[in-house]
């Protein structure tokens, strides 16, 4: 069945490195992809998405591209901030069904000052 | 801006016990869903809901578990009689729909606790 795998935790940064999460999906016909992220103590809040192959998906200066060919959506951050400290997941949205989202574990990112 | 409220925040409850958690959409979307999260768990998906029936359910979405849109505004999840492993965040979600855009919108999650 459709699945998504993401990069195991926690990942512990410097503020201002680069981020990556990785993120690779399986899934039959062309899912649309998401990034939610889980601030402590709070819900789930849709980061970004794509819907196709080859968008890139931006918001608060984290992008992701939808890749077919490697059926990825890796997260990137040029410069994080402790702020950006939380969980972040990769989701996809299966073209079949009323569209729920099949999730990954979650990356637990952690940015020291 | 729109959002998706949940009741209660946190609900505690006795093994065997009915719970119902509630939930109140953003008020045009038309697709609605319950997921749950096990602590330190990934999200699992339950059940979605279109025009007014279960759409789709998962295998965690058993007998013990029922939905119900009683009015025009709230959405509902009931589980008849809790079990230890029911303990979780359940979080209610809605989405707009294949015309207005298939991004879910969450609520803050109701965090369950089976005694």
């Amino acid at each position: 069945g459709d699945s998504v795998t993401q990069m195991e935790g926690p990942v512990t940064l410097s503020e201002e490195a680069f981020l990556t999460i990785n993120c690779t999906y399986t899934a039959t016909g062309y899912p649309s992809l998401f990034w939610y992220v889980q601030y402590p103590g709070e819900g789930l809040q849709l980061l970004l998405k794509a819907t196709k192959a080859d968008d890139k998906g931006s918001n608060k200066g984290f992008e992701a591209t939808y890749r077919k060919e490697t059926t990825s959506f890796h997260l990137e951050k040029g410069s994080v901030q402790v702020s950006d400290s939380a969980v972040y997941f990769c989701a996809l949205s299966a073209p079949w069904g009323n569209y729920q989202l099949i999730w990954g574990a979650g990356t637990k990112l952690i940015i020291k000052p | 801006e729109p959002e998706v409220t949940q009741t209660p925040s946190h609900q505690v409850t006795q093994m065997g016990q009915e719970v119902i958690l509630r939930c109140v959409p953003i008020s045009n979307h038309l697709y609605f869903y319950w997921y749950r999260q096990i602590l330190g768990q990934k999200v699992e998906f339950l059940v979605s809901f279109y025009n007014n029936e279960i759409s789709e359910k998962s295998e965690i979405f058993d007998d013990q578990f029922s939905v119900e849109r009683p009015d025009g505004s709230n959405f509902t999840l009931k589980i008849r009689s809790t079990k230890l492993e029911d303990s979780a965040m359940y979080f209610c979600a809605s989405s707009a729909g294949l015309a207005g855009g298939i991004e879910q919108f969450f609520g803050p999650g109701t965090r369950l606790t089976v005694l």
